[in-house]
Parts: C-alpha cells; sequence; structure tokens
C-alpha cells in the first residue's frame, strides 16, 4: 500500500541554521509533491509545488528538492526564525485526472531563539 | 479576499446525535474536499466535490457520513448517530480544477468532540 513518512514528528533547531525536513515514500509514483505548513488551530497553507520532471524549487527562503529514484522529497528553510515554527505537511499528487493528495503526517518544527 | 470558511469552529455532541458541519468555498472554485484530521495523524481524504460531477465518496469511513454540494458552492458534510471515534478536526479545502497546480485553500476546520 502507499505510504508517506515525514522524518521526524519533531525537529527542534537554532534560530539562524538551516531546517530541513524529509518526506519519503513506497509504493508511490507521483507526478508532483506539495509542501505545507500548519499552525496550531488553522487549517495548512500552500507553500510549494514541485513536479517530477524538476530537481529543486526555491521560493525566498523556502528550498524543496525532488529525487524520483530516492522517493524522497527534502524541504529546506534557510536562516530559520522562530516565526517559522509550524507543522510541515508534504502531499503526493497522482498527476493528470486524478484530484486526490495524500498526506504525510507532519513534522512539527520548533526554531528555539 | 475571503478565503475558505467553516462553521462552526467548535462543535461539542453526544454519542448518538447527529451533526452538521458547513463549508463555504473561495468564490469560483469548482473543486471541494472534506478531510479529517486526528491528533497525531495525517489528513484523511473523506470526500471531493468536483463541478457537476458525481461526488467521489470513497473516503467516507461509513455510512453515518454523507456529504452536499448546493450549487456548486456551500457543502455540508453530515454525521449520523455520532461515535467518540469521530472526535477530529474536519477540514475542508477549495481549488480551481484545470490549473494544473492543484494547490489547496483550506479553512481553518471544525473540531468536533463527542462526548
Amino acid at each position: 500500500s502507499q505510504k508517506i513518512e515525514q522524518n521526524s514528528e519533531a525537529l527542534n533547531i537554532q534560530e539562524g541554521k538551516t531546517a530541513t525536513l524529509t518526506c519519503n515514500y513506497t509504493n508511490y509514483s507521483p507526478a508532483y509533491l506539495q509542501w505545507y505548513r500548519q499552525d496550531p488551530g488553522r487549517g495548512p497553507v500552500f507553500l510549494l509545488l514541485i513536479r517530477e520532471n524538476e530537481k529543486e524549487k526555491r521560493k525566498e527562503r523556502l528550498k524543496v528538492t525532488f529525487d524520483t529514484t530516492l522517493k524522497q522529497s527534502l524541504f529546506h528553510i534557510t536562516a530559520s526564525q522562530p516565526a517559522d515554527s509550524a507543522t510541515y505537511l508534504c502531499a503526493l499528487g497522482s498527476g493528470a485526472g486524478s484530484y486526490q493528495l495524500t498526506f504525510g503526517k507532519g513534522t512539527k518544527l520548533s526554531v528555539i531563539p | 479576499g475571503a478565503g475558505v470558511s467553516q462553521s462552526p469552529s467548535n462543535k461539542v455532541t453526544e454519542k448518538g446525535k447527529d451533526v452538521e458541519l458547513r463549508c463555504d468555498p473561495i468564490s469560483g472554485h469548482t473543486a471541494l474536499y472534506w478531510y479529517r484530521q486526528s491528533l497525531g495523524q495525517g489528513l484523511e481524504f473523506l470526500i471531493y466535490f468536483q463541478g457537476n460531477s458525481a461526488p467521489d465518496k470513497s473516503g467516507l469511513p461509513s455510512d453515518r457520513f454523507s456529504a452536499e454540494r448546493t450549487g456548486g458552492s456551500v457543502s455540508t458534510l453530515t454525521i449520523q448517530r455520532t461515535q467518540q471515534e469521530d472526535s477530529a478536526v474536519y477540514l475542508c479545502a477549495s481549488t480551481v480544477w484545470g490549473t494544473g497546480a492543484y494547490e489547496q485553500y483550506f479553512g481553518p476546520g471544525t473540531r468536533l468532540t463527542v462526548t
């Protein structure tokens, strides 16, 4: 069965460092992968999308990589700030004609001042 | 502009009662999703509406769960004879089908507690 794993339930990092979150999947061939941020008591907010034929995407301090051979995506936040503290979810989509996203359980990131 | 709204934000109900949860998607968004998020769990897909097509109900956990979408806009998720295991946050999301991006815009959720 399809499985998505995010490397850890919680990750603590010092302010200013780069946070790296991992999303691994098995028994899946996604056409694209998305990352969302979720704050307590709120719905997820879309951050970035990367397609299967793309290796890397950047948006401000965020960078996402997608390795379909390793079946892995890495999500980096550079120069992390306490305001980056949140739960980050990865989600996989099968592609054209498929409208469903399959979400991982998320990684709770805490950036310590 | 207005985002996805959901009501109520919190609902406490007794086991065995029926509840209705409402979702107002972003205007013009043709696709609407319902998810359930339990403590420590990922988002669990429940149901999907797209335009006038028949909804995909494949994620509904039992026949106690049903959903409607009226006029291609507002949606209501109904849970009949609620059980304690139904306690969770119910999230609604909408998107514009056909853009190729399929990013979903989520509402704040309804926290359901069944006592």
